[in-house]
């Protein structure tokens, strides 16, 4: 295994245009979770899954803002209707129930989107 | 006010200098304490975790105070190597972490 897999690495995309992102996380780890990123802040906590189930949100995800994880492996983020201020990193890190107390969760390269 | 609480910086600081970095929280429900690192352009990744009995690793020293809801970093001996963004993150009952914006620590020579 060779950690948490984003894809694409950069995805530049016009305002108002759909694009969707994809976490493979560590295999056994069963919680994944997704972050945006801006320049000169600190990752912000858009959502929470615990297998398959989404069990926390943030207020950050607007209904522009969808993510799943159909079958408790990779999961997805959507933005539809792209607007410039979605511009950021989008950050996935999965862990395990194990390794989660003792802060052992795993980031991905993260994916880099541009609304132009 | 914001959950977790750092000075951005930057800290500018000579090989071999001790600098150390606070962070404050307000949720006094908090659980688990760490400090993550993230280089430029990279993710974060895991520093160390941080005990009220405090945590040494090497150079780097964590300490928690709950009463005054804190918790520091310390890096004796800095190394260029050291210069990166220091993350402290915090994690409630449920275990999703909650990161500060990051304190930014230059090393130069």
């Amino acid at each position: 295994d060779t950690g948490v897999s984003q894809n694409p690495r950069h995805k530049i995309t016009k305002r108002g245009q759909n694009v969707t992102f994809r976490c493979d996380p560590i295999s056994e780890h069963n919680r994944l979770y997704w972050y945006r990123q801006t320049l000169g802040q600190g990752p912000e906590f858009l959502t929470y899954f615990q297998n398959e189930a989404q069990l926390e949100k943030s207020r950050l995800l607007s209904d522009r803002f969808s993510a799943e994880r159909p079958k408790g492996s990779f999961s997805t983020l959507e933005i539809q209707r792209t607007e410039q201020g979605d511009s950021a990193m989008y950050l996935c890190a999965s862990s395990s129930t194990q390794t989660t107390g003792q802060g052992g969760y795993t980031f991905g390269s993260g994916t880099r989107l541009t609304v132009v | 006010r914001k959950e977790v609480e750092q000075d951005p910086g930057p800290f500018n600081v000579p090989e071999g200098a001790t600098v150390a970095f606070n962070c404050t929280y307000s949720n006094s429900a908090s659980q688990s304490f760490f400090w993550y690192r993230q280089d430029c352009r990279k993710e974060p990744k895991l520093l160390m975790s941080v005990y009220s009995s405090g945590n040494e690793d090497g150079r780097f020293t964590a300490q928690l105070n709950r009463a005054s809801q804190y918790i520091s970093l310390l890096i004796r001996d800095s190394k260029l190597s050291d210069s990166a963004t220091y993350l402290c993150v915090r994690a409630g009952g449920s275990y999703i972490p909650t990161f500060g914006r990051g304190t930014s620590l230059i090393v130069h020579p």
